[in-house]
């Protein structure tokens, strides 16, 4: 299994410009997460998702938008990026939402608004 | 709405030796669970160690234990016989027993040194 990936690894963005962060998971997990993670702070919950079809805000989603057409994919799309945005962004699942459900994590997008 | 504190930013162990990593959080919740993440350089998390809320033995992981005090809602890390491997970056993340949403709500984070 290759778990959680992330593509791209980096990216830098002109203000303005939009872009789709990719996320897939081949583990059959119904819920997805997309944090991002600020400098010197924890992660910080921008949307997730039960299942496809299902998509709901989190603590931080403006700016932001997400779709789950697939049990594997939950791309997070950047529309006019803006300065604030830059930080790095982590994809997330889960088979379930309880506690004994480990959260597997991809490995980060660094992405940078200039 | 809860939230988590860890109020050391950085901290730093001889190779050899056992430090703790100190996490307090906020609830009204009497269902929930912890965990203690591991982010090392290469910015990957990884999951140390978690502990339910409604047990009280301390959960333990070789050389990673918790201290649990649920009253005084403390969630403390034990690393011992620290290694050059575990500098890194820990988190403290709370997770709901119940809701909709299934997410991890993180503190700030401890940046752990560890000396040679």
């Amino acid at each position: 299994n290759a778990g959680v990936t992330q593509t791209p690894k980096f990216r830098i963005l002109k203000i303005g410009q939009s872009m789709t962060l990719q996320c897939a998971q081949d583990m059959n997990h119904n819920y997805m997460y997309w944090y991002r993670q600020d400098p010197g702070m924890g992660l910080k919950l921008i949307y997730y998702s039960v299942g496809a079809g299902i998509t709901d805000k989190g603590e931080v989603p403006n700016g932001y938008n997400v779709s789950r057409s697939t049990t594997e994919d939950f791309p997070l799309r950047l529309e006019l990026a803006a300065p604030s945005q830059t930080s790095v962004y982590f994809c997330a699942s889960s088979y379930g939402r309880g506690g004994n459900n480990e959260q597997f994590f991809g490995p980060g997008t660094r992405l940078t608004v200039l | 709405a809860q939230t988590v504190t860890q109020s050391q930013p950085e901290m730093s162990v001889q190779e050899a030796e056992t430090v703790t990593l100190s996490c307090t959080y906020d609830t009204s919740e009497s269902d929930y669970y912890l965990f203690w993440y591991k982010q090392p350089p290469s910015r990957q998390m990884i999951l140390v160690i978690r502990q339910e809320a409604y047990k009280q033995q301390n959960a333990t992981e070789n050389r990673f234990s918790v201290n649990f005090q649920k009253a005084a809602k403390s969630f403390s890390l034990k690393i011992s016989d620290s290694q050059l491997g575990d500098a890194a970056m820990y988190f403290c993340a709370y997770r709901s027993y119940g809701g909709s949403q299934g997410n991890l709500i993180f503190g700030k984070g401890t940046k752990l040194s560890v000396k040679p």
